[in-house]
């Protein structure tokens, strides 16, 4: 049970473009969902919270503009990158939480590379 | 502010020997404790948490870890080391958000290498 999954798994596209990341919970009802970004050999860094039906709460120093949430459905969060450039090249993990006092559950992660 | 530390950023072990990887905490209040675990290019595994009770939690895949409010511990262990335990371990407290979410922060890692 508990299970989380992330969609795409890799992406490789060109810079200025928008790339769409999907997190799904696909057995549990996610009222909570978060959206971390993780550089090459460091530790995760929690980048929004997102609870379905709300806007996003982005952590200090995270462009709000530049990283765009929806969590139209308790089961599906999007994270879009929008006009992506090589410094947002990085590995991005989302988890999800039935109730906000319980264990987070992760996703695979997507591996962007922008060239 | 909540903060946790993992002082290893690498642990050898020889396969069949006992492991721990080390992670202290700074909270205020009582601690909730975290340990996952991620394989290469893909996301956190859940193995174990200390909420209340006893202090020696059992988790996934043989692991255990020892809560020592005293010395604010939360060691990672497992008796016996295989060479698939090889992975990159997180050791995390949670945090409440002023909106009420509930936070995980992470500590840097510790890479936990098993050689056969």
């Amino acid at each position: 049970g508990a299970v989380v999954s992330q969609h795409p798994s890799w992406v490789i596209c060109k810079s200025g473009t928008s790339v769409k990341i999907e997190c799904r919970s696909l057995d549990f009802q996610a009222t909570t969902m978060f959206w971390y970004r993780q550089f090459p050999k460091q530790s995760l860094m929690l980048m929004a919270t997102s609870n379905e039906g709300s806007k996003a709460t982005y952590e200090q120093g995270v462009e709000k503009d530049k990283f765009l949430i929806n969590h139209a459905s308790l089961t599906l969060s999007t994270l879009t990158v929008t006009s992506a450039h090589p410094e947002d090249s990085s590995f991005y993990i989302c988890s999800a939480s039935q109730f906000s006092n319980q264990p987070q559950h992760f996703g695979d992660g997507t591996r962007l590379s922008i060239l | 502010a909540q903060s946790v530390a993992q002082p290893e950023d690498q642990v050898n072990v020889a396969e069949g020997n006992p492991l721990t990887v080390k992670c202290t905490y700074s909270v205020s209040g009582n601690p909730y404790l975290f340990w996952y675990v991620q394989y290469p290019n893909r996301g956190l595994q859940f193995l174990l948490k200390y909420i209340t009770g006893d202090n020696l939690v059992k988790g996934s895949y043989g692991f255990e870890a020892e809560f020592n409010k005293s010395q604010t511990s939360f060691h990672l262990k497992k008796p016996s080391a295989l060479v698939s335990d090889s992975a990159l371990y997180f050791c995390a407290v949670r945090r409440l958000s002023s909106g009420g979410y509930n936070k995980l922060i992470f500590g840097a890692g510790t890479r936990l290498a098993v050689h056969p």
